[in-house]
């Protein structure tokens, strides 16, 4: 089963307003990642946040964890057509060195 | 500098063929990370290597799939006698060698249709 699970599946907004997907996992973890990834192509790595952080920052880009819930958000503010992609959530777990990926969010902005 | 690089970009095969599928890592990493994506779904993860060591294929299929990653060249995937459900995107992922699970690099995928 999928370690991450983001949600919502689907969320479209008008352009210049914010958006905010979740994650959610099961087991412990020493790092969550976020990656978008456009249509037909490779995924690309947005922001890291590691297990002994709460909140970080990247650009128009918030990441908040909480361990105790097993949880993580992604902020995307002043959204712009070009943010419109699928947006997965990817833990990185003690004891192996894969990244396991959630189902993902599939953002549309609309002009 | 070149990123990861998969080719071929799509793969159209027939039934009980082979399908190879090619990845170079960007310049410098060392290990390289197969993941299996199928439509409006995540990345399911298969395989993980580093020159010439296969570390983990826990995600890996035990029957008709290999990968291999040698001294010199690209990373190979090996599909062999494609079945119809074997149809999807296959990423390719590269990281340096200092670092776990640190972010991964991805190509843009090849794109598998089994006729």
């Amino acid at each position: 089963s999928q370690q991450g699970e983001e949600d919502p599946q689907a969320l479209s907004i008008q352009e210049g307003e914010n958006a905010t997907m979740n994650c959610s996992y099961k087991t412990s973890i020493n790092n969550l990642q976020w990656y978008r990834q456009n249509s037909g192509r490779g995924l690309v790595h947005l922001i890291l946040i590691r297990s002994n952080e709460r909140e970080k920052h990247s650009g128009r880009l918030r990441v908040t964890l909480d361990t105790s819930k097993k949880s993580s958000s992604l902020l995307i503010t002043a959204s712009r057509a070009a943010d419109t992609a699928s947006y997965f959530c990817a833990t990185g777990n003690f004891g192996n060195e894969k990244l396991t990926f959630g189902t993902g969010t599939r953002l549309t902005i609309i002009p | 500098n070149a990123g990861v690089m998969q080719n071929p970009r799509h793969l159209v095969r027939r039934r009980g063929q082979e399908a190879r599928l090619r990845c170079s890592p960007m310049k410098g990493h060392s290990h390289v990370y197969w993941y299996r994506q199928l439509p409006e779904e995540g990345l399911k993860f298969m395989v993980y290597l580093q020159k010439e060591n296969i570390i983990d294929e826990s995600g890996m299929p035990k029957e008709r799939f290999s990968a291999e990653f040698p001294k010199e060249g690209p990373s190979i995937l090996r599909i062999q006698q494609v079945v119809r459900g074997d149809s999807a995107a296959y990423f390719c992922a590269s990281s340096p060698q200092t670092g776990r699970n640190e972010k991964l690099f991805f190509g843009s995928g090849t794109q598998l249709s089994v006729l």
